[in-house]
């Protein structure tokens, strides 16, 4: 099957501290990229679309301020969540589509973001 | 709007015996894909089996076996033979491609599945 890789697995940061987290899908081509956030014991929540060499698409309520996403190339899309605080401490998990044949969502490893 | 319920929060299983999880789901648009993804506790989504809404065949994928009823709208993922490595969480989900929706996934709220020795 398709691999995706997300880096880092888990950070540790200061609030008031901005961090980037990498998606990036290893043996296949993905135009089409999607970042969710999970919170504990809950299903996963999706925060934008991101398609290469186009803006992302941000879902109602996320701040596309607060949280930049850029989609450089067609294996590498990144997020920065901007002057983090501890409410955004949650796991955030990317996706990329693999559009050769069903349109499959293949799901990095996650990222696990702790804000003291 | 789609939507996908998944009923059951919780479900136990004897090791080697087969479980169905329950998944249905509710969309206007004929062309629709519908998929299983397992999330043990290390947090990935691990893929599973996927099944194209004009597919007339059941999907199945080594012990995943996609029980698909149109007509219910139901698409529950049947696991034979349980092992413990099958505890974890199932998310069904369902993806359409109108009005640019980039075909963006449509999850349940998941169902826990315990694997007893």
């Amino acid at each position: 099957g398709a691999v995706v890789s997300q880096h880092p697995s888990w950070v540790i940061c200061k609030s008031g501290t901005s961090v980037k987290i990498e998606c990036r899908s290893l043996d296949f081509q993905a135009t089409t990229m999607f970042w969710y956030r999970q919170f504990p014991k809950q299903s996963l929540m999706l925060m934008a679309t991101s398609n290469e060499g186009s803006k992302a698409t941000y879902e109602q309520g996320v701040e596309k301020d607060k949280f930049l996403i850029n989609h450089a190339s067609l294996t590498l899309s990144t997020l920065t969540v901007t002057s983090a605080h501890p409410e955004d401490s949650s796991f955030y998990i990317c996706s990329a589509r693999d559009g050769r044949g069903t349109d499959t969502q293949y799901f990095g490893p996650g990222t696990r973001l702790t804000v003291l | 709007a789609q939507k996908i319920t998944q009923t059951q929060p919780g479900m136990f299983v004897q090791e080697k015996e087969a479980v169905t999880l329950d998944c249905t789901y509710d969309t206007s648009d004929p062309s629709y894909g519908l998929f299983w993804y397992k999330q043990p506790s290390s947090g990935e989504m691990i893929f599973l089996i996927y099944q194209g809404s004009y597919d007339q065949q059941n999907a199945t994928e080594g012990r995943y076996s996609l029980n698909f009823q149109k007509a219910r709208k139901s698409a529950n993922l049947v696991i034979s033979a349980s092992q413990l490595g099958d505890s974890a969480m199932y998310f069904c989900a369902m993806s359409v491609n109108s009005g640019g929706s980039n075909y963006k996934l449509t999850f349940g709220k998941g169902t826990l599945l315990t694997v007893n020795p």
